[in-house]
């Protein structure tokens, strides 16, 4: 079974910093660009970042640049989400999914939730 | 980079067809025939119903269909039924590699 399973959330202060992985199992992972897409509560979804296959390739949206940084790890079928200098906007559930190509995200994890409040 | 713009709510009554609107760009929708719509179910995980403008996933219903003209996309659902009722997301890919999504249609079946 092709899966994804997201780790790592939790309550962090502003400012804090906070690590998520993203594991899966069932496809030939290094093949597969990964993203990274959260949703605020009540809220409407919002792409954060990809990591293609080999690396070669990252991107990040506006409101994180700078203070998220994606990485992932083939040998362990792995990809995480470093996120620095936390802020209440942050909050959300955090969710990676396989990009099968060309904005084909499926499957989808079941999310993490991170919330950033004092 | 905004959002691309959907209809916050939309309604049908079962049996009728809607259809949902996607605005974008010339650096996004415009520029790539890369839009993909997902359904999300209240405190479900978002599910793929159409990528790249109008293919469908495997085993999903062709009562989902998908098209684009210019710098707009749409979702059309035919034959309406109760588990329809869902927010509705479009995305499309951009000129600055970078994905965005749109704000969300919530869809009413009455």
């Amino acid at each position: 079974e092709v899966q994804l399973v997201e780790s790592g959330g939790g309550l962090v202060q502003p400012g804090e910093s906070l690590r998520l992985s993203c594991a899966a199992s069932g496809f030939n992972f290094i093949t597969y660009t990964i993203n990274w897409v959260r949703q605020a509560p009540g809220k409407g979804l919002e792409w954060i970042s990809y990591v293609s296959g080999s690396s070669s390739a990252i991107s990040y949206a506006d409101s994180v640049k700078g203070r998220f940084t994606v990485s992932r790890d083939n040998a362990k079928n792995s990809v995480y989400l470093q996120m620095d200098s936390l802020r209440v906007e942050d909050t959300a559930v955090y969710y990676c999914m396989r990009d099968m190509g060309h904005l084909q995200f499926d499957p989808w994890g079941q999310g993490t939730l991170v919330t950033v409040s004092s | 980079q905004s959002a691309l713009t959907q209809p916050a709510s939309m309604s049908g009554s079962p049996g009728q067809s809607i259809t949902i609107s996607c605005t974008g760009t010339s650096s996004d929708i415009g520029a790539y025939n890369y839009v993909s719509w997902f359904q999300q179910h209240p405190g479900k995980v978002p599910k793929l119903v159409i990528y790249e403008v109008n293919k469908r996933p495997s085993g999903l219903s062709n009562r989902f269909s998908g098209s684009k003209s210019g710098t707009t996309a749409s979702l059309t659902i035919s034959g309406l039924q109760a588990e329809d009722e869902a927010d509705y997301y479009c995305s499309s890919y951009t000129t600055f590699h970078t994905v965005i999504f749109g704000g969300g249609t919530k869809l009413t079946v009455l």
